[in-house]
């Protein structure tokens, strides 16, 4: 069964951090593109990052440059978002999905917040 | 940059009504665009993409189709299970871009 499934949410006070991870199974994650997408609360989906299968092209949504890493270990088929100088405006359920956004996670939740 | 205008933001239907849900891009996007529906607390799942060719799985009342840059998914009979929030998506190289999001509601 094709599965991504996210970790590493949590509360955390502004200007913290956060990594978030995406474990991938049941497809040949080495060779697919993935994004990380958010849903602030009642709010629609934004686009976080993106990276490529090798990781060599990475982008990011100009609301998180500067801030939010994204990488990837393909022997471990794992994805991953390193979060920085969290705001209040970042607390949403962040999904990571392949590229071409045929397959998501659950999501984690993070909130930003003293 | 691409934007991705969605109408209705939500509409009341019955079981059984037809349903039609636009967007409208920018400007061209050539048939890149997928179809979602997302229930409260769970990920989005895709129904349609390539603007008309239907997921594997997906119940054949939902359809995709594109005129131009004007995106159209319709429900032919809404059943129970439909009501949720559909969002077109377009995706182009390492770029998502998504609409607003249309709400079914029941009426």
């Amino acid at each position: 069964e094709v599965q991504l499934v996210e970790s590493g949410g949590g509360l955390v006070q502004p200007g913290g951090s956060l990594r978030l991870s995406c474990a991938a199974s049941g497809f040949p994650f080495s060779n697919y593109e993935m994004h990380w997408v958010r849903q602030a609360p009642g709010k629609g989906l934004e686009w976080v990052s993106y990276i490529s299968s090798s990781g060599s092209a990475i982008y990011y949504a100009d609301s998180v440059k500067g801030r939010f890493t994204i990488s990837r270990d393909n022997a471990k088929n794992s994805l991953f978002l390193q979060m920085s100088y969290l705001r209040a405006e970042d607390t949403a359920v962040y999904c990571c999905a392949t590229g071409g956004a045929g397959v998501w996670g659950q999501g984690t939740t993070v909130t930003v917040s003293s | 940059d691409i934007q991705m205008t969605q109408s209705p933001s939500s509409l009341s239907a019955s079981v059984g009504d037809r349903v039609t849900i636009t967007c409208r891009a920018s400007q061209d996007i050539r048939s890149d665009l997928g179809w979602y529906q997302q229930k409260p607390g769970k990920a989005p799942q895709r129904l349609i993409y390539s603007a008309s060719s239907l997921q594997s799985g997906v119940p054949s009342r939902f359809s995709g189709s594109r005129s131009g840059t004007e995106f159209t998914l319709t429900i032919s009979s809404l059943q129970p299970e439909d009501f949720a929030t559909y969002y077109c998506l377009h995706h182009h190289s390492y770029l998502l871009t998504f609409g607003g999001g249309t709400k079914v509601e029941i009426k």
